[in-house]
């Protein structure tokens, strides 16, 4: 089963602009992995922030964007509210199976 | 409004069973891949399984922890989601979510012990 990688920990300040990515141990991540990316706040369910690499949903915050950087899967934050801080997981599809990465926390501060 | 209703959870003795179920309402199930995905206490969220639309073949994929374990199934007339669980192990221990659509259930739990 493949390893899916991320940061496990990054700090932003209030206002700023931080960059998770979400790494494959097969190789590059491209769109075919189909990423996806969650944000759950302790005490509730996921919720679902983008799919297929860069779609949002019509409750993500338009300061959430998804894309490829460097072989790996994007999830960036511009302009961060205090609000943003969770935990963010990856998905990425393999082979029929999807596996999720071990999360971020991110923290604003 | 879509909503995802997990039940069925509880404690069960190591190599016991239980059947989870997830009743979907709010957008039309019969289309829908529906997945289960899985957080241990504390932990970080794993993938468990899915089950594609009977229109795109109805197979199921699942994660190497469960395979041969876990069952995925659905009843597209009552809109529901299953999941049976057979020869369960104190790691399987976790709050239980099905989703669909990018839509999350509140989730339900599963405790595995003596």
């Amino acid at each position: 089963q493949a390893v899916v990688t991320q940061e496990p920990s990054l700090t932003v300040s209030p206002g700023g602009t931080v960059t998770l990515t979400c790494g494959s141990s097969t190789g590059a991540v491209t769109s075919g992995h189909s990423p996806s990316w969650f944000q759950q706040k302790p005490g509730q369910a996921p919720r679902t922030l983008i799919y297929g690499t860069s779609n949002t949903q019509s409750w993500t915050p338009a300061r959430f964007s998804g894309s490829l950087l460097g072989g790996k899967a994007a999830l960036t934050l511009s302009g961060a509210q205090p609000e943003d801080e969770a935990e963010y997981y990856c998905l990425l599809s393999h082979s029929g199976a999807r596996v999720f990465g071990g999360g971020t926390k991110l923290t604003v501060l | 409004e879509v909503q995802l209703v997990e039940s069925g959870g509880g404690l069960v003795k190591p190599g016991g069973s239980l059947r989870l179920s997830c009743a979907a309402s709010g957008f039309t199930f019969t289309n829908a891949w529906m997945t289960w995905v899985r957080q241990a206490p504390g932990k970080g969220l794993e993938w468990v399984g899915r089950i594609k639309s009977k229109t795109d073949g109805g197979t199921t994929d699942y994660a190497a922890p469960v395979k041969g374990r876990f069952t995925i199934s659905r009843d597209d007339s009552k809109n529901t989601l299953y999941l049976q669980m057979n020869s369960l192990k104190t790691e399987d221990t976790a709050v239980y979510y099905c989703t669909a659509v990018s839509y999350w259930g509140q989730g339900t739990l599963v405790t595995v012990s003596s």
